[in-house]
């Protein structure tokens, strides 16, 4: 069975510094990944997606990703953080041409400082 | 908002009940996610329905079940309650069952405790 491992469990910036989150995936076959982040109390929210092509993906919000095939991994970028993007940030995992459910790492909460 | 709805937001009960928490699709979608997240197991795919019908089961218990109506709401239904359900329960939907191209959409959750 597929997993996802998000190695960072909670990360502390000072505004305008660089953010990277790290998202690594198991299976050898073709997949789809994904973002999620979820603020306080809110639902999840789609902050990116790959499907297939640019390997390097932006979202909203100013974050990007690049997929990596060759190290499974789907890291989450963002030059310059702000106090609003704390939140609990989710890397998922949907094998292609399975019954799409999602696989998600364990999250990673990040916290801002102002 | 992402269009899709659940309803009670917070449930309280006691164990050994029965609760049932419910999920309407965005617009126009046929497929419907349901998601349990706990500090302990975090994130994990409970069950798909698409038009109706159950497509895929993740780490779903026996005491749990669910159904899609023919309005496209769905509900699941959660029986003998122990203090380990405890949790954050999402439900998702997307347009079709195969696309790959199509993203979930995930509602605010109902937040169950079991006293």
């Amino acid at each position: 069975a597929q997993s996802v491992s998000q190695h960072n469990h909670h990360v502390i910036l000072s505004e305008a510094a660089s953010l990277e989150l790290g998202c690594n995936y198991s299976y050898g076959g073709t997949v789809n990944l994904f973002w999620y982040v979820q603020y306080p109390g809110q639902h999840l929210q789609l902050l990116l997606k790959y499907f297939s092509g640019d390997p390097l993906v932006k979202g909203i919000k100013g974050f990007e990703a690049e997929f990596i095939k060759s190290k499974f991994s789907f890291n989450l970028r963002k030059p310059s953080v702000q106090w609003s993007d704390t939140a609990e940030y989710f890397c998922a995992v949907m094998i292609s041409g399975s019954a799409r459910q999602l696989t998600f790492g364990s999250g990673t909460q990040l916290t801002v400082l102002p | 908002d992402s269009g899709v709805t659940q309803t009670p937001k917070h449930l309280i009960t006691a164990t050994g009940q029965r609760v049932t928490l419910r999920c309407s699709p965005r617009s126009g979608d046929l497929s419907v996610y349901w998601y349990q997240q706990s500090l302990d197991q975090g994130l994990q795919f409970l069950i798909q329905y698409y038009n109706g019908e159950e497509r895929a089961k993740g780490n779903i218990l026996e005491r749990f079940s669910a159904q899609q109506f023919p309005d496209l709401h769905s509900e699941l239904n959660l029986s003998s309650l122990e203090l380990g359900d405890s949790a954050l329960y999402f439900c998702a939907s997307s347009p079709r069952l195969m696309s790959s191209t199509d993203t979930q959409y995930f509602g605010p959750g109902t937040r169950l405790t079991v006293l």
